[in-house]
Protein backbone atom coordinates (compact mmCIF):
# COMPACT_ATOMS: atom_id res chain seq x y z
CA UNK A 1 0.00 0.00 0.00
CA UNK A 2 1.08 2.95 -0.77
CA UNK A 3 2.57 6.09 1.91
CA UNK A 4 1.33 9.53 2.16
CA UNK A 5 3.17 11.92 3.52
CA UNK A 6 2.76 15.08 4.74
CA UNK A 7 4.83 18.10 6.77
CA UNK A 8 4.26 17.12 10.20
CA UNK A 9 3.64 20.00 11.57
CA UNK A 10 3.75 23.84 10.18
CA UNK A 11 3.49 27.43 12.00
CA UNK A 12 1.95 30.65 10.07
CA UNK A 13 1.34 34.28 11.12
CA UNK A 14 -1.79 35.77 11.21
CA UNK A 15 -2.45 36.90 7.83
CA UNK A 16 0.51 35.15 6.27
CA UNK A 17 0.48 32.40 3.68
CA UNK A 18 1.57 28.70 4.47
CA UNK A 19 1.35 25.92 1.47
CA UNK A 20 1.30 22.55 3.04
CA UNK A 21 2.46 19.46 0.44
CA UNK A 22 0.93 15.70 -0.06
CA UNK A 23 3.32 13.23 -1.48
CA UNK A 24 3.04 9.79 -2.42
CA UNK A 25 5.54 7.11 -2.05
CA UNK A 26 4.56 5.69 -5.42
CA UNK A 27 6.07 8.81 -7.74
CA UNK A 28 4.56 12.40 -8.50
CA UNK A 29 1.54 12.92 -7.28
CA UNK A 30 -0.61 13.97 -10.27
CA UNK A 31 -4.43 14.80 -11.05
CA UNK A 32 -5.29 11.37 -11.53
CA UNK A 33 -4.90 10.75 -7.68
CA UNK A 34 -7.96 13.19 -7.46
CA UNK A 35 -5.73 14.82 -3.87
CA UNK A 36 -8.54 16.19 -1.32
CA UNK A 37 -7.88 18.13 1.67
CA UNK A 38 -9.36 18.00 4.99
CA UNK A 39 -9.66 19.87 8.24
CA UNK A 40 -9.90 18.80 11.58
CA UNK A 41 -10.23 20.25 14.74
CA UNK A 42 -9.76 18.87 18.03
CA UNK A 43 -12.44 16.60 19.12
CA UNK A 44 -14.43 17.49 15.46
CA UNK A 45 -15.22 15.52 12.84
CA UNK A 46 -12.95 16.24 9.55
CA UNK A 47 -14.43 18.42 6.93
CA UNK A 48 -13.69 18.55 3.32
CA UNK A 49 -11.88 21.45 1.91
CA UNK A 50 -10.02 20.64 -1.47
CA UNK A 51 -11.31 17.58 -3.65
CA UNK A 52 -9.67 16.41 -7.23
CA UNK A 53 -6.86 18.65 -6.96
CA UNK A 54 -8.61 22.09 -6.79
CA UNK A 55 -12.40 22.44 -6.74
CA UNK A 56 -13.84 24.02 -3.92
CA UNK A 57 -17.22 22.96 -1.69
CA UNK A 58 -19.52 25.91 -1.06
CA UNK A 59 -18.26 26.08 2.62
CA UNK A 60 -14.40 26.34 1.84
CA UNK A 61 -13.09 29.41 2.52
CA UNK A 62 -11.75 31.39 -0.20
CA UNK A 63 -8.50 31.25 1.19
CA UNK A 64 -7.88 28.11 0.83
CA UNK A 65 -6.79 26.79 -2.58
CA UNK A 66 -5.54 23.53 -4.34
CA UNK A 67 -2.98 22.88 -6.70
CA UNK A 68 -0.18 20.49 -7.76
CA UNK A 69 3.10 21.76 -7.51
CA UNK A 70 6.76 19.93 -7.78
CA UNK A 71 5.48 16.18 -8.06
CA UNK A 72 3.04 16.98 -4.73
CA UNK A 73 -0.25 17.58 -4.22
CA UNK A 74 -0.83 21.06 -2.07
CA UNK A 75 -3.08 23.22 -0.27
CA UNK A 76 -1.95 26.77 0.09
CA UNK A 77 -3.41 29.26 2.61
CA UNK A 78 -3.45 32.30 1.83
CA UNK A 79 -4.04 35.40 4.97
CA UNK A 80 -3.99 32.86 7.48
CA UNK A 81 -6.53 33.44 10.49
CA UNK A 82 -6.79 32.03 13.63
CA UNK A 83 -9.70 30.13 13.23
CA UNK A 84 -7.25 28.16 10.76
CA UNK A 85 -5.08 26.11 13.30
CA UNK A 86 -6.22 22.79 13.04
CA UNK A 87 -5.03 19.13 11.61
CA UNK A 88 -4.74 19.24 8.07
CA UNK A 89 -4.90 16.05 6.23
CA UNK A 90 -4.46 15.21 2.35
CA UNK A 91 -5.99 12.06 0.78
CA UNK A 92 -5.02 9.92 -2.50
CA UNK A 93 -7.06 8.02 -4.63
CA UNK A 94 -5.10 4.54 -6.05
CA UNK A 95 -7.42 3.00 -8.45
CA UNK A 96 -10.61 2.36 -6.17
CA UNK A 97 -8.25 2.34 -2.75
CA UNK A 98 -7.94 5.60 -0.69
CA UNK A 99 -5.11 6.56 1.58
CA UNK A 100 -5.28 9.17 3.62
CA UNK A 101 -1.79 11.39 4.46
CA UNK A 102 -0.04 11.34 7.72
CA UNK A 103 -1.30 14.94 8.56
CA UNK A 104 -0.07 18.78 9.46
CA UNK A 105 -0.62 20.17 12.63
CA UNK A 106 -0.97 23.91 11.51
CA UNK A 107 -0.21 26.37 14.20
CA UNK A 108 -1.34 30.25 13.55
CA UNK A 109 0.73 31.95 15.82
CA UNK B 1 -30.16 19.62 5.21
CA UNK B 2 -27.79 16.22 5.03
CA UNK B 3 -27.63 14.75 8.32
CA UNK B 4 -25.39 11.47 9.08
CA UNK B 5 -25.42 10.19 12.44
CA UNK B 6 -23.47 6.75 12.84
CA UNK B 7 -24.63 4.11 16.02
CA UNK B 8 -23.40 1.04 17.02
CA UNK B 9 -20.59 1.39 18.80
CA UNK B 10 -19.48 -0.17 22.23
CA UNK B 11 -16.59 -1.93 23.58
CA UNK B 12 -16.58 -5.33 22.35
CA UNK B 13 -13.68 -8.22 23.19
CA UNK B 14 -10.62 -9.41 21.05
CA UNK B 15 -12.46 -11.70 18.03
CA UNK B 16 -15.95 -10.31 18.48
CA UNK B 17 -18.27 -8.49 16.00
CA UNK B 18 -20.14 -5.84 15.65
CA UNK B 19 -22.30 -3.81 13.42
CA UNK B 20 -22.03 -0.30 13.10
CA UNK B 21 -25.07 1.71 11.31
CA UNK B 22 -25.43 5.48 9.78
CA UNK B 23 -28.68 6.79 9.13
CA UNK B 24 -29.14 9.02 6.44
CA UNK B 25 -31.40 12.14 5.84
CA UNK B 26 -32.04 15.57 4.30
CA UNK B 27 -31.03 13.84 0.99
CA UNK B 28 -31.58 10.78 -1.64
CA UNK B 29 -29.59 8.32 -0.17
CA UNK B 30 -29.64 6.13 -3.37
CA UNK B 31 -28.01 8.78 -5.45
CA UNK B 32 -24.67 8.92 -3.19
CA UNK B 33 -21.80 6.98 -2.81
CA UNK B 34 -20.92 5.92 0.70
CA UNK B 35 -17.62 5.71 2.63
CA UNK B 36 -16.28 4.78 6.23
CA UNK B 37 -13.29 6.38 7.62
CA UNK B 38 -12.21 5.44 11.06
CA UNK B 39 -9.39 6.87 13.42
CA UNK B 40 -7.65 5.93 16.32
CA UNK B 41 -7.31 8.08 19.86
CA UNK B 42 -4.63 9.86 18.80
CA UNK B 43 -3.72 9.31 15.57
CA UNK B 44 -4.53 10.38 11.92
CA UNK B 45 -7.26 9.08 9.53
CA UNK B 46 -8.09 5.86 7.54
CA UNK B 47 -9.41 5.36 4.90
CA UNK B 48 -11.61 1.89 5.07
CA UNK B 49 -14.40 0.87 3.07
CA UNK B 50 -16.51 2.78 0.05
CA UNK B 51 -19.66 1.46 -1.40
CA UNK B 52 -21.07 2.82 -4.76
CA UNK B 53 -25.08 4.14 -4.80
CA UNK B 54 -25.95 0.83 -6.40
CA UNK B 55 -23.28 -1.50 -4.48
CA UNK B 56 -22.37 -2.77 -7.81
CA UNK B 57 -18.15 -1.49 -6.26
CA UNK B 58 -17.22 -2.16 -3.04
CA UNK B 59 -13.09 -1.86 -2.33
CA UNK B 60 -12.12 -2.40 1.18
CA UNK B 61 -8.37 -1.21 3.14
CA UNK B 62 -5.71 -4.21 3.29
CA UNK B 63 -6.13 -3.96 7.24
CA UNK B 64 -9.70 -4.71 6.97
CA UNK B 65 -10.57 -7.03 4.17
CA UNK B 66 -12.25 -10.34 4.88
CA UNK B 67 -13.06 -9.19 8.28
CA UNK B 68 -15.41 -5.80 7.42
CA UNK B 69 -18.22 -5.94 5.03
CA UNK B 70 -20.07 -2.57 3.85
CA UNK B 71 -23.79 -2.79 2.69
CA UNK B 72 -26.61 -0.33 2.05
CA UNK B 73 -30.02 -0.44 2.09
CA UNK B 74 -31.00 2.38 0.12
CA UNK B 75 -34.80 1.73 1.27
CA UNK B 76 -34.06 2.98 4.71
CA UNK B 77 -31.18 5.47 3.85
CA UNK B 78 -28.56 3.43 5.88
CA UNK B 79 -25.12 2.28 5.47
CA UNK B 80 -23.62 -0.23 8.03
CA UNK B 81 -20.31 -2.12 8.53
CA UNK B 82 -20.26 -5.51 9.91
CA UNK B 83 -17.34 -6.17 11.57
CA UNK B 84 -16.06 -9.47 12.41
CA UNK B 85 -12.56 -10.55 13.76
CA UNK B 86 -12.00 -7.48 15.28
CA UNK B 87 -8.37 -6.65 17.29
CA UNK B 88 -6.79 -4.61 19.69
CA UNK B 89 -5.85 -2.30 16.44
CA UNK B 90 -9.39 -1.72 15.60
CA UNK B 91 -10.22 0.61 18.10
CA UNK B 92 -11.22 3.71 16.84
CA UNK B 93 -13.85 6.64 16.33
CA UNK B 94 -15.80 5.31 13.11
CA UNK B 95 -17.16 8.09 10.09
CA UNK B 96 -19.41 7.79 7.91
CA UNK B 97 -18.92 10.31 4.67
CA UNK B 98 -21.06 10.72 1.98
CA UNK B 99 -20.29 11.56 -1.74
CA UNK B 100 -20.87 13.75 -3.69
CA UNK B 101 -21.06 14.63 -7.41
CA UNK B 102 -18.26 13.61 -9.97
CA UNK B 103 -14.94 13.03 -8.28
CA UNK B 104 -16.35 14.10 -4.84
CA UNK B 105 -16.49 11.18 -2.55
CA UNK B 106 -16.23 12.77 0.80
CA UNK B 107 -18.33 15.47 1.19
CA UNK B 108 -20.49 15.15 4.26
CA UNK B 109 -19.49 13.67 6.97
CA UNK B 110 -21.02 12.56 10.24
CA UNK B 111 -19.68 12.74 14.24
CA UNK B 112 -18.53 9.28 14.38
CA UNK B 113 -19.24 6.77 16.84
CA UNK B 114 -16.40 5.09 18.96
CA UNK B 115 -15.40 1.10 18.80
CA UNK B 116 -12.94 0.00 22.00
CA UNK B 117 -11.77 -3.42 21.56
CA UNK B 118 -10.44 -4.53 24.72
CA UNK B 119 -10.18 -7.70 27.06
Amino acid sequence: QAVVTQEPSLTVSPGGTVTLTCGSSTGAVTSGHYPYWFQQKPGQAPRTLIYDTSNKYSWTPARFSGSLLGGKGALTLSGAQPEDEAEYYCLLSYSGAYVFGTGTKLTVL
Amino acid sequence: EVHLVESGGGLVQPGGSLRLSCAASGFTFSSYSMTWVRQAPGKGLEWISYINSGSSAIFYADSVKGRFTISRDNAWNSLYLQMNGLRDEDTAVYYCARGGSGSSWFEFWGQGTLVTVSS
